[in-house]
């Protein structure tokens, strides 16, 4: 089982709509969440992190972490052409040494 | 401003070449890190370093090089015994708590021609 499952997508959906990006984990000892945002050709952007089970909200996303399902997830809200890129989500190894992602989500808004 | 600066922002190398990515940052990280990305592939950890004159092997180290003399510069070396080099090379820092996450720096895109 890999430590990390993401679905590459593509996701394609209309300005405005509801996005549900996800991550599924297989290492119970991870404790640090985190969601980064990569545009094309650019280095990843952390957009939100977390380290407990729960909801955490920033403006229109929202990141979900569910331990006991090794399940996190990002909602992003009213969504925009701007949204367009790939989105990683991320853990911290279990030795709390370095990051490890998932292979990202790509995701186009359209107009 | 604070931040991370990779060069150069593209590289070509030819067989059998050693080659080097600069990796700068000012923003007082203690970590250091090296990634490498390649398409449907994700990030995958190359080489860290969390002090000073110390770095550790990450998962796919194999033909690469690295040094951390100072705190600000972390430099890759990838030698001739990367077979196959031609990815997206991004340098990160971090806090030594993380609280913040990485700082990714905007990449080095190495060809080999």
């Amino acid at each position: 089982q890999k430590e990390v499952e993401q679905d590459p997508g593509p996701l394609s959906v209309p300005e405005g709509a509801i996005v549900s990006l996800n991550c599924t984990y297989s290492n119970s000892a991870f404790q640090y969440f985190m969601w980064y945002r990569q545009y094309s050709r650019k280095g990843p952007e952390l957009l939100m992190y977390t380290y407990s089970s729960g909801n955490k909200e920033d403006g229109r996303f929202t990141a979900q972490v569910d331990k006991s399902s090794k399940y996190i997830s990002l909602f992003i809200r009213d969504s925009q052409p701007s949204d367009s890129a790939t989105y990683l989500c991320a853990f911290l190894n279990q030795a709390g040494t370095a990051l490890i992602f998932g292979k990202g989500t790509t995701l186009s808004v359209s107009s | 401003d604070g931040g991370i600066t990779q060069s150069p922002k593209y590289l070509f190398r030819k067989e059998g070449q050693n080659v080097t990515l600069s990796c700068e940052q000012n923003l007082n990280h203690d970590a250091m890190y090296w990634y490498r990305q390649d398409p449907g592939q994700g990030l995958r950890l190359i080489y860290y370093s969390q002090i000073v004159n110390d770095f550790q092997k990450g998962d796919i180290a194999e033909g690469y090089s690295v040094s951390r003399e100072k705190k600000e510069s972390f430099p890759l070396t990838v030698t001739s015994a990367q077979k196959n080099p031609t990815a997206f090379y991004l340098c990160a820092s971090s806090s030594w708590d993380r609280e913040y996450g990485y700082t990714f720096g905007s990449g080095t895109r190495l060809t080999v021609v």
